[in-house]
């Protein structure tokens, strides 16, 4: 089944510290998509990243950078130099390449970055 | 950009009542979805949607709710009849095809459920 822990409730940093966000997931799918989303205060979900299952090669977007290892299955987020407007839920989250292709999402980290 | 709409963005009933949540997903695409997230906690998935028939449903997804495609464009979600733990948000999302090449799904902005 399918499973996507976020063991950081919250985490609070102090604007310019780098913050990483961890998560660890199970599948019995070799082929599986992760996602990380950010949700602000507004609401909505904002997506981040799509990783698949075949592409362990880790991505840089400016401030924000993402570590796939399926040793580990895990796939944390780091934010360099953090800034008050990364304050928000971020959410990691699964889709198998079966069925109806759902979303599992992690319970969620919520950063606080003060200024 | 397309964008998938939800209308209304905030929608109050009493409990008992039937509510209806209307979504526009992106036009090309083929597979739908709903999920709920009530306040604090996480994004739960209910419902996924394909070739007009429902695909797959979650333990939440019980008699209470439906899904329909009624033409086209929109995908909504009934709640027959409201209980208080409905109040959630509620989001829907598009994706545009599946086998092979689950591509991401397109949240929309969502709709607020408050039953009182």
């Amino acid at each position: 089944a399918q499973k996507v822990t976020q063991a950081q409730t919250e985490i609070s940093v102090v604007e310019k510290e780098d913050v990483t966000l961890d998560c660890v997931y199970e599948t019995r799918d070799t082929t599986y998509y992760l996602f990380w989303y950010k949700q602000p205060p507004s609401g909505e979900l904002v997506f981040l990243i799509r990783r698949n299952s075949f592409d362990e090669q880790n991505e840089i977007s400016g401030r924000y950078s993402w570590n796939f290892q399926k040793s580990t299955s895990s796939f944390n987020f780091t934010i360099t130099a953090s800034q008050v407007v990364d304050s928000a839920v971020y959410f990691c989250a699964l889709s198998e390449d079966t069925g109806g292709f759902k979303t599992i999402f992690g319970a969620g980290t919520r950063l606080f970055v003060k200024a | 950009e397309p964008e998938v709409t939800q209308t209304p963005s905030h929608q109050v009933t009493q409990m008992g009542q039937e509510v209806i949540l209307r979504c526009v997903p992106i036009s090309n695409h083929l597979y739908f979805y709903w999920y709920r997230q009530i306040l604090g906690q996480k994004v739960e998935f209910l419902v996924s949607f394909y070739n007009n028939e429902i695909s797959e449903k979650s333990e939440i997804f019980d008699d209470q709710f439906s899904v329909e495609r009624p033409d086209g464009s929109n995908f909504t979600l009934k709640i027959r009849s409201t209980k208080l733990e409905d109040s959630a948000m509620y989001f829907c999302a598009s994706k545009f095809q599946g086998l092979g090449d689950a591509d991401t799904q397109y949240f929309g902005p969502g709709t607020r459920l408050t039953v009182l």
